[in-house]
């Protein structure tokens, strides 16, 4: 079983849509939660990172993370054609030098 | 101004032959890493250095040797590449204190045939 879990979809939604990506996890010691979003061709790009629990907005965007169990989603309202692309999270324990680990990511096609 | 950057961008070569690629970064940011990236889109951390010492060394064949000459650089040898080699390599950077913020390059297409 991989730590970080994510359906790869793929997923089309309608514009204007609301979209909801999911990761589960099994290593209880993940303290940074982040969402990546990866245009075709192109390299990760960091969206939102959230520190332990909680929720965070930015934008059309909103991180969750749900440490009771495992969950971390990240919600596009509004989307758009330019939100097509696939998005990884990632997640981190705390303490220096420590590697991130990505879920495999989940391809978003949103369709105008 | 490209902030980190990786040459070449495609590479294609034949089994058995040694390789590299060159990370550049002007973001003044002081740990850069390498990942590997598979067909499925899965992104896995291979070596991360700290001004230039070797702080991440995850499971890697010891045919992959990182080289970094300035905290604005990592390199990546490939010695006697194999069929499995074969994925999208990506450098990235960030503040040490900040790692959980990565800028990835826009990666490295190997091909090994």
């Amino acid at each position: 079983q991989k730590e970080v879990e994510q359906d790869p979809g793929p997923l089309s939604v309608p514009e204007g849509a609301i979209v909801s990506l999911n990761c589960t996890y099994s290593n209880s010691a993940f303290q940074y939660f982040m969402w990546y979003r990866q245009y075709s061709r192109k390299g990760p790009e960091l969206l939102m990172y959230t520190y332990s629990s909680g929720n965070k907005e930015d934008g059309r965007f909103t991180a969750q993370v749900d440490k009771s169990s495992k969950y971390i989603s990240l919600f596009i309202r509004d989307s758009q054609p330019s939100d097509s692309a696939t998005y990884l999270c990632a997640m981190r324990i705390s303490g220096s030098a420590r590697q991130l680990t990505f879920g495999s990511g989940t391809q978003l096609t949103v369709l105008p | 101004d490209t902030a980190v950057s990786q040459t070449p961008k495609y590479l294609v070569t034949q089994m058995g032959n040694d390789k590299s690629i060159k990370c550049e970064q002007n973001l003044g940011h002081d740990t850069m890493y390498w990942y590997k990236q598979d067909s499925k889109k899965f992104l896995k951390i291979m070596f991360s250095y700290n001004n230039k010492e070797l702080i991440i060394n995850e499971t890697v064949p010891n045919r992959f040797s990182p080289k970094s000459p300035d905290k604005a650089h990592l390199n990546l040898h490939i010695n006697s590449l194999e069929l499995g080699d074969s994925a999208v390599y990506f450098c990235a950077s960030s503040h040490r204190d900040r790692d959980y913020e990565q800028y990835f390059g826009p990666g490295t297409r190997l091909t090994v045939t």
